[in-house]
């Protein structure tokens, strides 16, 4: 199995661009989480999906952040403005089965850094 | 609101030597507790799950256990390695994943 697969690894972007984050889950997985960790307040949910569904939003930070999941393979995570406090390490998650807490398997994580 | 504390924040220890890791949490009414390792720059690996129903967990040198009714686990690291230096998180799941700060390890050879 491949894991989970997030792209790219390293974003670098200037302020005021449009930022987008894929994640490929593990296949057969019904579930799929995005984090997001700082040095200043560690790893927090962003959303999360349930078959392709979003079911919990209450931590992303601001309208300039969406999530889509068009199909049950695919996922993305855009910013649009961004701004230098996105700076952060975003994680894509998967897990098997319809609750968050089955076990949850991370991808390697897509480093942004806006200038 | 879930509050997930670990301690120590950091540890350095010998080659060979036990290592014990402490992670407390606010909010009994959990469902599952897992706990992480993280290398610098990379991802999470998935070390151990451990549900309500259980009070602990084994895999090989790793062994962690679970009381909820005092909001606490441990994470026992048996005969430590180089190899384990790594910063380790906890994480309880209630209706989604509330993550400890983390404690990092040296093991010195």
């Amino acid at each position: 199995d491949a894991g989970v697969i997030q792209s790219p690894r390293h974003e670098v972007t200037e302020m005021g661009q449009e930022v987008t984050l894929r994640c490929k889950p593990i296949s057969g997985h019904n579930s799929l989480f995005w984090y997001r960790q700082t040095m200043m307040r560690g790893l927090e949910l962003l959303i999360y999906f349930n078959n392709n569904v979003p079911i919990d939003d209450s931590g992303m930070p601001e309208d300039r952040f969406s999530a889509k999941m068009p199909n049950a393979s695919f996922s993305t995570l855009k910013i649009q403005p961004s701004e230098p406090r996105d700076s952060a390490v975003y994680f894509c998650a998967s897990s098997l089965g319809y609750q968050p807490y089955n076990e949850q398997f991370f991808g390697p994580g897509t480093r942004l850094t806006v200038l | 609101k879930q509050e997930v504390t670990q301690i120590p924040a950091a540890l350095s220890v010998p080659e060979g030597e036990n290592l014990v890791l402490n992670c407390s949490f606010t909010d009994s009414a959990i469902y599952n507790l897992q706990w992480f390792r993280q290398d610098p720059g990379k991802g999470l690996t998935s070390l151990l799950l451990i549900q309500s129903s259980q009070r602990e967990q084994t895999s090989g040198r790793l062994n962690a256990s679970l009381d909820k009714s005092s909001g606490r686990s441990t994470l026992y690291i048996a005969a430590s390695q180089p190899g384990d230096s790594a910063t380790y998180l906890c994480a309880v799941i209630d209706y989604k994943l509330s993550f400890g700060a983390g404690t990092t390890v040296t093991v010195r050879a």
